[in-house]
């Protein structure tokens, strides 16, 4: 099943506004990920953060993690028309050994010029 | 530039008519991996190689199968593809070092599967 999921699944705002997406997992994480999708496209990483951080911020991109809710923000300030794309959360257990990288169910963000 | 490249992007194959997806990398990762991904789904992971250890997921079927002849290349054949194999099939590579769970993704474009 699903590691995370996360919402809302669709996100639609105006050009300058901010954006907010989350996600919630269900097992312990070593770290937790953002992938950006344009459409037809495949995943760019955006931004890691490890299980004993509780924020993170690249850019117009700031990235928050509750271990104890089992839940992450992903937020992007001052969006353009650019960041129109899908935002997928991912998670890298805690366990020894490989660590498989399990992907949420994605928001989809419009952001109308 | 270092990338990772899918070829090709577009396919179109018959129903049951095998089909070989490619993907290569000019990384040097030592790990990588297949995922299926249909329309507004979450990327799922096939299968992924590390190094020349071959992980099948428990779930992927028998009509898929991989190969990765050298660290740059890996491929993807689906021997008799079925009209629900129709998606997006995305390559990807990462650095896996022993205590290092780091496991940051590198993908592809993608090939974009039709199946008639």
């Amino acid at each position: 099943s699903q590691q995370g999921e996360e919402d809302p699944q669709a996100l639609s705002i105006q050009e300058g506004e901010n954006a907010t997406m989350n996600c919630s997992y269900k097992t312990s994480i070593n770290n937790l990920q953002w992938y950006r999708q344009n459409s037809g496209r495949g995943l760019v990483h955006l931004i890691l953060i490890r299980s004993n951080e509780r924020e993170k911020h690249s850019g117009r991109l700031r990235v928050t993690l509750d271990t104890s809710k089992k839940s992450s923000s992903l937020l992007i300030t001052a969006s353009r028309a650019a960041d129109t794309a899908s935002y997928f959360c991912a998670t890298v257990p805690h366990t020894g050994g490989y660590q498989k990288v399990t992907f949420g169910t994605g928001t989809k963000l419009q952001v109308i010029p | 530039d270092a990338m990772v490249i899918q070829n090709p992007r577009y396919q179109v194959t018959q129903f049951g008519k095998p089909v070989t997806l490619s993907c290569s990398q000019t990384l040097n990762h030592n790990v990588m991996y297949w995922y299926q991904q249909k329309s507004s789904q979450a990327p799922k992971l096939l299968f992924h190689y590390y190094d020349k250890d071959f992980n099948n997921e428990a779930d992927t079927p028998d009509n898929f199968q991989s190969r990765r002849p050298n660290t740059s290349f890996c491929f993807l054949d689906i021997r008799s593809p079925g009209l629900g194999d129709a998606a997006m099939y995305l390559c990807a590579t990462s650095v896996q070092l022993a205590g290092v769970p780091k496991n940051i993704q590198y993908f592809g474009a993608g090939t974009r599967l039709s199946v008639l």
